[in-house]
């Protein structure tokens, strides 16, 4: 069964820090990596994607992709108390489905 | 940016009773989504609407339970049939592309939160 693994956390960063959060998956015909916020109750909200190899940086953010070793990454960087919330990494394959992630609950302390 | 709403926000229900749950888009779009996310977790994939088509589920989840409309291509509805407090849960639909949209991206509805009782 393909899977996408993250640490559930909490994952706390004092304000200002640079918070790391990751995702493996298990499927190596994965194709389009992606990056969603949610708040605490509401829905998820796209905030990267990529697609090949090496690191894409949007503003605080940057996301890494590593085929090879199956992980992506996201980088916040100058981390806010308002990046606080449950960050879920999704997978696509050759089918086209999206497989997300358990997600990693970050808390960034002010 | 992506409009996409849903119909109710939330809703408490009587075991046993039914609830149909109406996603309306802003543009239209080929493939529509239905999803679950149980407290605490994350989203489970209930089953693929396109227009004009029967909807594909995923495993675990049948049409009797969860029956979806896709009348044409900016709406859908799901329901949630002879409801039991295990289907306590959020609710969302998600589409991809449309106007303004990415076409190989999900963008999100802002879920129907349904508490049965």
């Amino acid at each position: 069964q393909k899977e996408v693994e993250q640490n559930s956390g909490p994952l706390s960063v004092p304000e200002g820090a640079i918070a790391s959060l990751n995702c493996t998956y298990s499927d190596r015909g994965s194709q389009s990596f992606f990056w969603y916020r949610q708040y605490s109750g509401k829905s998820p909200e796209l905030i990267m994607f990529i697609y090949s190899n090496g690191d894409k940086e949007d503003g605080r953010f940057t996301a890494q992709l590593n085929k090879a070793s199956q992980y992506v990454s996201l980088l916040i960087r100058d981390s806010q108390p308002s990046d606080s919330a449950t960050y879920l990494c999704a997978v696509t394959s050759g089918t086209y489905k999206y497989i997300f992630g358990t997600g990693t609950r970050l808390k960034v302390l002010a | 940016s992506a409009v996409i709403s849903q119909k109710p926000s939330r809703d408490i229900c009587q075991r046993g009773t039914s609830l149909t749950i109406q996603c309306q888009v802003d543009s239209q779009v080929t493939m529509m989504f239905w999803y679950r996310q149980q407290p605490g977790q994350s989203l489970t994939l209930i089953a693929t609407a396109n227009q004009g088509s029967e909807a594909t589920y995923e495993s675990g989840f049948v049409i009797d339970k969860f029956p979806i409309s896709r009348p044409n291509l900016t709406f859908s509805t799901l329901t949630v049939s002879n409801m039991s407090p295990e289907d306590s849960s959020i609710y969302l639909c998600s589409v991809e592309g449309g106007q303004g949209r990415r076409t190989d991206t999900q963008y999100f509805g802002p879920g129907t939160r349904l508490t049965v009782l």
